[in-house]
């Protein structure tokens, strides 16, 4: 079964620190994708990135960057020189070939940023 | 344009309301989803709609009716619901051509949903 772990609840930094927020995830699949949301307080899911299971390479978007180690089976976010603005709570994602258009998401990570 | 709206914005409603919530876009998109949040939880799974059909119930309460009435809407018809029914509706959006699951869900800003 498939099962992606957010063992952060809540992290709390202060402005411009940098911060890796984890994500830890199950699949007996060889073909699957991860993703990353932000969830501002006004509610809506922000879709920040989408991986496949065969590309490994690091992605880096402005101050975002995305660490995907398939032999931890882990796919971490870091925001470097963190903003208030990124105050949100982040989940991470799982969808496995063929499943229907469902995706598995972790409990969530919420990240303050103190200024 | 990456876009999925969704009114109302916020709804209060009483145990015998009927009331409906509406998801709109123009993305070109072949699958819809209705998802339910509660406070400090991630999103739930309600419905897919693939190609204007229901392909996925995730045993939701008869309460909850949803409806497709083209490749751009989504509705959700609310009946009888409980307080416990309360919480942040999302809708979502994805091509999903190959119905593999795996494409990405692009997602609404919600309906705050009370019932009282």
């Amino acid at each position: 079964a498939q099962k992606v772990t957010q063992a952060q609840t809540e992290i709390s930094v202060v402005e411009k620190e940098d911060v890796t927020l984890d994500c830890v995830y199950e699949t007996r699949d060889t073909t699957y994708y991860l993703f990353w949301y932000k969830q501002p307080p006004s509610g809506e899911l922000v879709f920040l990135i989408r991986r496949n299971s065969f590309d490994e390479q690091n992605e880096i978007s402005g101050r975002y960057s995305w660490n995907f180690q398939k032999s931890t089976s882990s796919f971490n976010f870091t925001i470097t020189a963190s903003q208030v603005v990124d105050s949100a709570v982040y989940f991470c994602a799982l969808s496995e070939w063929n499943r229907d258009d469902k995706i598995i998401f972790g409990k969530g990570t919420r990240l303050h940023i103190l200024p | 344009d990456t876009e999925v709206t969704q009114t109302p914005k916020h709804l209060v409603m009483g145990m015998t309301n009927k009331k409906s919530l509406k998801c709109e876009q123009h993305m070109g998109h072949r699958a819809m989803y209705w998802y339910k949040q509660k406070a400090k939880k991630p999103p739930e799974l309600m419905f897919v709609y693939s190609y204007e059909k229901l392909s996925i119930n995730e045993s939701v309460p008869s309460r909850f009716s949803p409806e497709c009435p083209n490749s751009s809407l989504l509705n959700l018809h609310l009946h009888a619901l409980q307080p416990e029914d309360s919480a942040l509706y999302l809708c979502a959006s994805s091509h999903s051509q190959t119905g593999s699951g795996t494409d990405t869900q692009y997602f609404g800003p919600g309906t705050r949903l009370t019932v009282l």
